[in-house]
């Protein structure tokens, strides 16, 4: 049981490419989400997904897609890059049927942007 | 105004010393969680609380519900309690969604 896994661990891209972070989770969770956390800002929602086929914005969605193709997979997508977007990126996912919604999280991806 | 804030934001120890770290909210809750994030490291859940307190070995955690008060409580700090320690509260809407306080960053010195 390997919990909430992110991939890669670490990226630099230039200005202007494209990737996708890859968050997988094997708890059967129905409610995943992309954060992101910057030095003095705390963790900010950027998107997340309450189950299969469905996705949401949240606090900080501009340049950035989501897709939840697969219950257990939540991928994030830069389409193009911008150093703003310098930041270290964690994944989470909670399940429902607990009123306080506990969310698990990744090891986070570091992302630089030059 | 933050809806989740902490304080204080730096904190530096001694070795041994009680350490208290505080989260006050603004808004209504279903529960409260303290997470924990060593340098470099990923973001681990210590206590989820929604009423009295809870005790995990040297950690305590506390709450008022009234007050929208919670503290967390190291006894006997050790330099590998030096992490940043995150409030975050879920809302009493049950919305899936946390507040996340911005952190309080705690180094123990030997």
């Amino acid at each position: 049981n390997a919990g909430v896994t992110q991939t890669p661990k670490f990226r630099v891209l230039k200005t202007g490419q494209s990737m996708t972070l890859l968050c997988a989770q094997d708890m059967n969770h129905e409610y995943m989400y992309w954060y992101r956390q910057d030095p003095g800002m705390g963790l900010r929602l950027i998107h997340y997904s309450v189950g299969e086929g469905t996705t949401a914005k949240g606090e900080v969605p501009d340049g950035y897609n989501v897709s939840r193709l697969k219950k257990q997979n939540f991928l994030l997508g830069l389409e193009s890059a911008a150093p703003s977007q310098t930041s270290v990126y964690f994944c989470a996912s909670s399940y429902p049927g607990s009123s306080s919604y506990e969310q698990y999280f990744g090891p986070g991806t570091r992302l630089t942007v030059t | 105004k933050n809806e989740v804030e902490q304080s204080p934001q730096n904190l530096t120890a001694q070795e041994g010393e009680f350490i208290t770290i505080n989260c006050s909210y603004s808004v209504g809750i279903s529960a409260l969680h303290w997470l924990q994030q060593h340098p470099g490291g990923g973001i681990v859940s210590l206590f989820m609380l929604s009423s009295g307190k809870k005790k995990h070995g040297r950690l305590i955690a506390t709450i008022n519900i009234q007050e929208k008060h919670s503290s967390l409580h190291i006894t006997a700090s050790h330099p590998r309690d030096s992490a940043v320690y995150i409030c975050a509260v879920s809302h009493r809407s049950g919305t899936y969604k946390y507040i996340f306080g911005t952190g309080t960053r705690l180094k123990v010195l030997a």
